[in-house]
């Protein structure tokens, strides 16, 4: 059982270049989150999406865009990356009556 | 938004001793969770509360549901190497969007 996978490990980009961090899950639950880490500050949502089709905004969504067209899949996307962009990237998912299952996390350098 | 206070923000203990940790928040919770982050790898749950006074053990880990919901503690009794790495409280917000707020963890250092 994979869990939740995320890809790719590392990246670095340069300032305004676009970029998709994937993210899969292969135990059918509904729910499914990216958070952004940064040194001192936890975990911050980013975007969550609660079923097929349905996303909604966290508390850090400003530059990133998300969808859901599968159980499966909820890939990140950067249109135009900046600096303040750099941090660990982490998915997650869950469902009712589960915790919240992370990724490996991507960890995301914009220069 | 919501915020999570974890105290200490970092610990160094001698391998052997116990060590505690809590979580705080000015918001009600109905899921108190705990996870702990090895460098490099995403977080992991060690337990999860779920009502309020609730005490949970996970083999050296104990931790409790604070009766006003509003915060939550973790022990770690004997601790050994492999308990270095971040710790982080988690409040779940409500169940629609499995909405999950995290403290700034806990990094705890064992010194041989």
């Amino acid at each position: 059982n994979a869990g939740v996978t995320q890809t790719p490990k590392f990246q670095v980009l340069k300032t305004g270049q676009s970029m998709t961090l994937q993210c899969a899950q292969d135990m059918n639950h509904e729910y499914m989150s990216w958070y952004r880490q940064d040194p001192g500050m936890g975990l911050r949502l980013i975007h969550y999406s609660v079923g097929a089709g349905i996303t909604d905004q966290g508390e850090v969504p400003n530059g990133y865009n998300v969808s859901r067209s599968t159980t499966e899949d909820f890939p990140l996307r950067l249109l135009s990356a900046a600096p303040s962009q750099t941090s660990v990237y982490f998915c997650a998912s869950s469902s009712v009556s589960t915790e919240a299952f992370f990724g490996q996390g991507t960890r995301l350098t914009v220069v | 938004g919501q915020q999570l206070n974890q105290s200490p923000q970092s610990m160094f203990i001698q391998e052997g001793e116990d060590v505690s940790m809590n979580c705080t928040s000015s918001s009600i919770f109905n899921t108190w969770l705990w996870y702990k982050q090895d460098p490099g790898e995403g977080p992991v749950l060690l337990i999860a509360l779920y009502k309020a006074g609730e005490l949970t053990s996970n083999g050296r880990l104990t931790a409790q549901f604070g009766i006003t919901r509003k915060d939550s503690f973790l022990n770690i009794s004997a601790s050994i190497p492999s308990d270095v790495g971040i710790y982080f409280c988690a409040g779940q917000l409500r169940s629609y969007g499995q909405n999950f707020v995290f403290g700034p963890g806990t990094r705890l250092s064992v010194l041989p």
